[in-house]
């Protein structure tokens, strides 16, 4: 069983559409968690840091359940620009900063 | 722009030969980490080098070693290149070893 599970996709939705990531992590000792956005052949960006009361920025909003070990992401009114893979990440406890990537969910969005 | 750069972008090699890679950290990060991206996948965690030392490892054999500078620059050496090295290497930086990670652009390798 991999450490970080995500659902692969792809998911196919029309501009304007919310649209909901899952992600379950194995390790309950994980401290730090991430939503990272990558693009076609390029490196992964930081879209999020997410936190236990969730967060939000701008159509973006992200929760984290540490009892459950799950983690989301939501964006609502989706944009062609949000096509990408999306890769929730976890950070381990410790000092070594190892992060753990899920596979990628990929988003495609449609006009 | 994360400020991380590597080189080069692309390299194709053979199998059994020896690759060195190269990572800048972004301006006042003391912190680099590398990854392997196999296509299809998330990035697999390989090594994290601070302050010119190695702080942690992931699942990966020895041949794969690394440097770090005074400068905090790294370099990631694979010897006895395979064909499964065929990947995009990810260099990340980052402010301390638990700080958030910046990615570069990564360095594409294709072992024939």
């Amino acid at each position: 069983r991999k450490e970080v599970e995500q659902d692969p996709g792809p998911f196919n939705v029309p501009e304007g559409a919310t649209v909901a990531f899952n992600c379950t992590y194995s390790n309950s000792a994980s401290q730090s968690f991430f939503w990272y956005r990558q693009d076609c052949r390029k490196e992964p960006k930081l879209l999020m840091s997410v936190y236990s009361s969730g967060n939000e920025d701008g159509r973006f909003t992200a929760q984290l359940n540490r009892a459950s070990q799950y983690i989301s992401l939501l964006i609502r009114d989706s944009k062609l620009s949000d096509s990408a893979t999306y890769l929730c990440v976890v950070g381990r406890s410790g000092n070594t900063g190892k992060l753990i990537f899920g596979q990628g969910t990929t988003l495609q969005v449609k006009p | 722009e994360t400020g991380v750069t590597q080189s080069p972008t692309h390299l194709i090699k053979t199998r059994g030969q020896q690759v060195t890679l190269r990572c800048s950290s972004q301006s006042g990060h003391n912190t680099v980490s590398w990854y392997q991206q196999a296509l299809g996948q998330g990035p697999q965690f390989i090594f994290q080098y601070y302050r010119e030392e190695e702080n942690g490892r992931g699942n990966f054999p020895p041949r794969f070693s690394g440097l770090q500078f005074p400068n905090y620059s790294s370099e990631l050496n694979v010897n006895a290149l395979e064909l499964d090295d065929s990947a995009l290497y990810l260099c990340a930086s980052s402010l301390f070893t638990q700080e958030t990670q910046y990615f570069g652009p990564g360095t594409r390798l294709l072992v024939l």
